[in-house]
């Protein structure tokens, strides 16, 4: 069975600080990968994905995340924080092999940033 | 394109009482999934539709719950003598396969069990 874990349920960075949320998941083949963000109050809003090709991937907001699959990770980075990345980030799988399916979510890091 | 909506927003309601929540999801996705999630906790998967068809339904689901998508357009997620442990954000979301499993997610309706 797939799972998701998600490394400290609350980090707190400084305005411009870079910002690491991780996030390790189990699977017994390579899922896809997928960040998600809540505003409050918002529904769940997809940063990035990892389906297949460049490990290291691109997302919204000058976010990006990379896929090893030698430490089963897919940590998300961001250079320097501002304060509207202040949210709730969600780490998901779902099955390849479902052609996606539904999403396991790990329990979710709210990110606070200081001024 | 509008996204995915879900109606009504927030739902308050007394222990006993049965509930039905609609999601309408983007007009050219296939999948429909409906998700729960409580304060702090990462979104669990309910059940999910390809077109009419529910493929899949979480064994955590009890028989109180019961979702249909008749036609493949809309789907509604019913709850029968609600509980007070139900009281949850219920999210709907849609995708379209086979393009990679981005799943498309609606504001969600916010269950209060009094």
């Amino acid at each position: 069975a797939q799972s998701v874990t998600q490394l400290g349920s609350h980090v707190s960075v400084s305005e411009g600080a870079l910002v690491l949320l991780r996030c390790n998941y189990s699977s017994s083949v390579p899922p896809y990968l997928f960040w998600y963000v809540q505003y409050p109050n918002q529904g769940l809003q997809l940063l990035l994905k990892y389906t297949t090709g460049a490990t290291l991937v691109k997302g919204i907001n000058g976010f990006e995340a990379e896929f090893k699959k030698s430490e089963t990770s897919f940590h998300l980075t961001k250079p320097s924080a501002h304060m509207s990345d202040a949210a709730e980030y969600f780490c998901a799988v779902s099955d390849r092999g479902n052609q996606g399916g539904k999403l396991i979510f790990g329990q979710g890091t709210e990110l606070s940033v200081k001024p | 394109d509008t996204g995915v909506s879900q109606d009504p927003r927030h739902k308050i309601t007394k222990r006993g009482q049965n509930v039905t929540f609609r999601c309408d999801p983007i007009s050219e996705h296939n999948r429909l999934y409906w998700y729960r999630q409580t304060l702090g906790q990462g979104p669990e998967f309910l059940t999910y539709f390809q077109n009419e068809a529910q493929l899949e339904k979480s064994r955590l689901l009890s028989d109180r719950f019961s979702a249909e998508r008749p036609k493949g357009s809309f789907s509604t997620l019913e709850i029968q003598r609600t509980e007070q442990g139900d009281s949850a954000m219920y999210l709907c979301a849609s995708s379209l396969a086979p393009t990679g499993g981005q799943q498309f997610f609606g504001p969600g309706t916010r269950l209060t069990v009094l």
